[in-house]
């Protein structure tokens, strides 16, 4: 079955640390995008990428990172510079109007 | 710039009973509206989508949503609700010639039997 793979589902990170967060589809779709999901805020665009080797900064992209060396793959780190890292990050992938969304991944600053 | 606003933090029904979730938005040109379900600590499940064409959008698991132009609202119904319908709920806009959805910040719908 075609669809988004995230991982890890659980992340801890410690002050000071990068991490990345991994995504990869294989529903052959474009445009890849990174959201972030704090409660009572519903989600915030980080990054997104419309095409391989380019991608745009969304609503907070301070502080993350983002590549797209492949169609299939655009991993998020978060970088020791992002303050407050702790939520829920979704990744998401579309071709036209057709969005699909992987199953999160959690990471929190310990 | 696009903007969505889901006036309600949370609704509450009663089994059996109709249920609206609010959502009005704001995009220059045309709108293509979307609403999505989320369970806990899971990702964001495709409930329907207006795009063009009859203003009455027909969705998964018995949802409905009418496309309102002149009061710029998407508001997602269900005839009959059920306690399994418990989540929450976004409403989602993108212009039609980019990418990026916005999102609202989301309604918690509680559905007590």
């Amino acid at each position: 079955d075609g669809g988004i793979t995230q991982s890890p589902k659980y992340l801890f990170r410690k002050e000071g640390q990068n991490v990345t967060l991994s995504c990869e589809q294989n529903l052959n779709h474009d445009a890849m995008y990174w959201y972030r999901q704090d409660p009572g805020q519903g989600l915030r665009l980080i990054y997104y990428s419309q095409i391989v080797n380019d991608f745009q900064k969304g609503d907070i992209a301070e502080g993350y990172s983002v590549s797209r060396e492949k169609k299939e793959s655009f991993p998020l780190t978060v970088t020791s510079a992002q303050k407050n890292p702790t939520a829920f990050y979704l990744c998401a992938s579309s071709q036209g109007t057709g969005y699909t969304f992987g199953s999160g991944t959690r990471l929190t600053v310990v | 710039a696009q903007s969505v606003a889901q006036p309600e933090d949370q609704v509450n029904v009663a089994e059996g009973n109709p249920l609206t979730v609010k959502c009005t938005y704001s995009v220059s040109g045309n709108p293509y509206l979307f609403w999505y379900v989320q369970y806990p600590n899971r990702g964001l499940q495709f409930l329907l989508k207006y795009i063009t064409g009859d203003n009455l959008v027909k969705g998964s698991y018995g949802f409905e949503a009418e496309f309102n132009k002149s009061q710029t609202s998407f508001h997602l119904k269900k005839p009959s609700a059920l306690v399994s319908d418990s989540a929450l709920y976004f409403c989602a806009v993108k212009w039609e010639y980019g990418n990026k959805l916005v999102f609202g910040a989301g309604t918690i719908l509680r559905v007590k039997s």
